[in-house]
């Protein structure tokens, strides 16, 4: 039950350069989607959201894109930073409007940027 | 900066045995969580829980699962009889009000059955 994908394990990036992370989802029931960092032995922490009314929200270096109609979002990182080097899970919830807090996650994209 | 605390960071046990797995949330949290993640796989939510309930659980919280927040800071995940494909990392969460993107995690406990 692949609700979520991300389908590229890793990637690499020269640092000042732009990070492209992609998600796809199968679950028209989404409605709020997530990016999540995680570094070693830590926890993932929250990056950056956007609902699906929207199509871009940006904080920073980091802007996420949403395409309905193909079902994917990606997470642009630019410039790219050593720093950004962790993975990255895509996440869904739906029915957040009405409090849900159930979270979907990809498996996630290891994101290496070289200095 | 507050941040959400687990115990132990890994966890030895045997099939077969009952482990508990403690966190500490944020102190003004009022909802938790814990979610799971097997290696290699993605992190899968497990169950959620406010004012001393479950609000909300997965498929993969059966009756082997519990949660419990026995004192004013704990939010204790209890597996009572542990099987070889419980081994994963757990992931507990809080949030201070209700919503996917305020939860907060802690750096997670690695389980592994034997």
């Amino acid at each position: 039950d692949q609700q979520v994908k991300q389908n590229s394990p890793s990637l690499s990036v020269q640092e000042g350069r732009i990070s492209i992370l992609n998600c796809d989802y199968t679950n028209s029931m989404f409605d709020y989607f997530l990016w999540y960092k995680k570094y070693p032995a830590e926890g993932p922490t929250f990056l950056i959201s956007i609902s699906s009314i929207k199509d871009k929200n940006e904080d920073g270096r980091f802007t996420v894109f949403l395409n309905k109609s193909a079902k994917h979002l990606s997470l642009h990182i630019v410039p790219s930073q050593p720093g950004d080097s962790a993975v990255y899970f895509c996440a869904a919830s739906e029915g957040v409007n009405f409090g849900n807090e159930k979270l979907t996650f990809g498996t996630g994209t290891r994101l290496t940027i070289i200095p | 900066e507050p941040e959400v605390t687990q115990t132990p960071s890994h966890q030895v046990t045997q099939m077969g045995q009952e482990v508990i797995l403690r966190c500490v949330p944020i102190s003004n949290h009022l909802y938790f969580y814990w979610y799971r993640q097997i290696l290699g796989q993605k992190v899968e939510f497990l169950v959620s829980f406010y004012n001393n309930e479950i609000s909300e659980k997965s498929e993969i919280f059966d009756d082997q699962f519990s949660v419990e927040r026995p004192d004013g800071s704990n939010f204790t995940l209890k597996i009572r009889s542990t099987k070889l494909e419980d081994s994963a990392m757990y992931f507990c969460a809080s949030s201070e009000i209700r919503g996917v993107d305020t939860q907060y995690f802690g750096p997670g406990t690695r389980l592994t059955v034997l």
